[in-house]
């Protein structure tokens, strides 16, 4: 059974540190979305790389969040510098085409003291 | 701008009883439905979804119902168990972009 593999599932970190995210898409899928969620709340859409090229970033705080996909199999989502408010789960999903589900990873559950 | 709005945020129901959730989304192009499940500490999973050309929609005890005309589709789940207690999106997807819209989520609360 195919999945989405994040790394790591925790974090815990002072603020002011970089935090790197990472995300391992299901094999062959070429679209992958960064998302955030607080307390249970929605899915917020920070971005998307479709093909490796960032489509669409205008969810992510520009000054301190960048988003890449060095190839096509890990994506990551950094942070520098971190900070309390970034405390959340960050969720990274993968999908091939538009009209085929999204698949999500566990998640990376992200704590910023 | 594209938004989806989900109703009710939260739903109790007794076991055994048929919960629906409400979406409506606001983009006349989206042409892809699907309906994700997420229990506490957990992922959102895929429980069923539906395309633009299609009405209706069943798996088991799962249902989806789309509108085109009204722009809003619902997820029906009968006989309810303990188990379907999770938080449910919808979310609403339109060629050309890839991305979902998502809604706000329902908790849902199946009572023993």
């Amino acid at each position: 059974d195919a999945r989405v593999t994040q790394t790591p599932r925790h974090k815990v970190t002072e603020m002011g540190q970089e935090v790197t995210m990472r995300c391992q898409p299901i094999l062959g899928h070429n679209t992958v979305f960064w998302y955030r969620q607080t307390m249970m709340q929605g899915l917020e859409l920070l971005a998307y790389f479709r093909n490796r090229a960032p489509l669409d970033d205008s969810g992510m705080p520009k000054d301190r969040f960048s988003a890449e996909m060095p190839d096509a199999t890990l994506a990551t989502l950094k942070i520098q510098p971190s900070e309390p408010r970034d405390s959340a789960v960050y969720f990274c999903a993968s999908g091939l085409v538009l009209g085929k589900p999204q698949h999500f990873g566990d998640g990376t559950r992200l704590s910023i003291l | 701008g594209e938004n989806v709005e989900q109703h009710p945020s939260t739903l109790s129901v007794q076991e055994g009883d048929s919960a629906v959730i409400k979406c409506t989304y606001s983009d006349s192009a989206s042409n892809y439905f699907p309906w994700y499940k997420q229990e506490l500490g957990k992922r959102p999973q895929l429980i069923i979804d539906i395309r633009s050309n299609v009405g209706e929609k069943k798996d088991q005890r799962i249902a989806v119902t789309l509108n085109k005309t009204a722009k809003h589709f619902s997820l029906h789940i009968t006989e309810t168990q303990p188990e379907d207690s999770a938080v449910y999106f919808c979310a609403a997807g339109a060629g050309g972009t890839y991305k979902y819209i998502f809604g706000t989520g329902t908790r849902l609360k199946v009572l023993a």
